[in-house]
């Protein structure tokens, strides 16, 4: 079944302890993004990667890293996590290809992790 | 400043009724817009629009792109409960090479009464 995952599920932590949420797919995607959801914020874009060991910020990055070694995967690295970063976290991939006339297609969204950082 | 605004922000509606669903953008690059739908877990792709004037239609789902006024609408007729959801509007604003952003606005909240 092609899916997007995430793991956790749900995590709560302590402020400073680093944590990693992975992502990953089985679709064979180029394109895949982090994004959060806060109440009244929407979604906002964290970081994407266009293919394997490319990487940009989206636009909320502080706080985040993540890194594109392998297609599949594109875990989501919270290295010294504070209360604000608590928060609902979706992984996304995409069969977007590069050029001016290609487009996202549609993104499909892993099942969210939420995040409760004391 | 919001670069994508979706009005309303929420809305209750009885069954049957038809509901407009608006979404405004205003991005360096407009390369598509697109509608997802968010129920209690992570969003589902409705439709995306990249040329004005063209309908897109999906059973009693439809969206029209206005890429003049910069604008489009997400029109569901004859409500049923299970329409109860969030429904997101994205801009992909394209800036050069491959490189982009998917921009979402707060989304609509959707309330369908029976």
């Amino acid at each position: 079944e092609a899916q997007v995952t995430q793991n956790p599920r749900y995590l709560i932590t302590v402020t400073g302890k680093k944590l990693t949420v992975t992502c990953s797919q089985n679709m064979n995607h180029e394109y895949m993004s982090w994004y959060r959801q806060d109440p009244g914020l929407g979604l906002r874009q964290i970081y994407y990667s266009m293919n394997v060991e490319v990487t940009d910020k989206g636009d909320v990055p502080e706080g985040y890293k993540v890194s594109r070694k392998e297609k599949r995967n594109f875990p989501l690295i919270l290295e010294s996590p504070s209360p604000n970063q608590t928060s609902l976290y979706f992984c996304a991939s995409s069969p977007r290809t590069s050029g001016r006339e290609s487009s996202y297609n549609e993104q499909f969204f892993g099942p969210g992790t939420r995040l409760t950082v004391l | 400043e919001d670069k994508v605004v979706q009005s309303p922000l929420s809305l209750v509606v009885h069954e049957g009724d038809t509901v407009t669903l608006n979404c405004s953008y205003e991005v360096t690059n407009f390369r598509s817009l697109l509608w997802y739908k968010q129920e209690k877990k992570a969003p589902t792709f409705l439709f995306m629009l990249t040329s004005s004037g063209i309908e897109k239609k999906s059973g009693r789902l439809s969206s029209i792109l206005d890429k003049k006024e910069l604008f489009s609408i997400l029109n569901i007729t004859a409500t049923q409960t299970g329409d109860s959801a969030i429904y997101l509007c994205a801009v992909d604003d394209y800036y050069g090479g491959s490189q982009g952003n998917l921009i979402f606005g707060k989304g609509t909240k959707l309330s369908v009464k029976p």
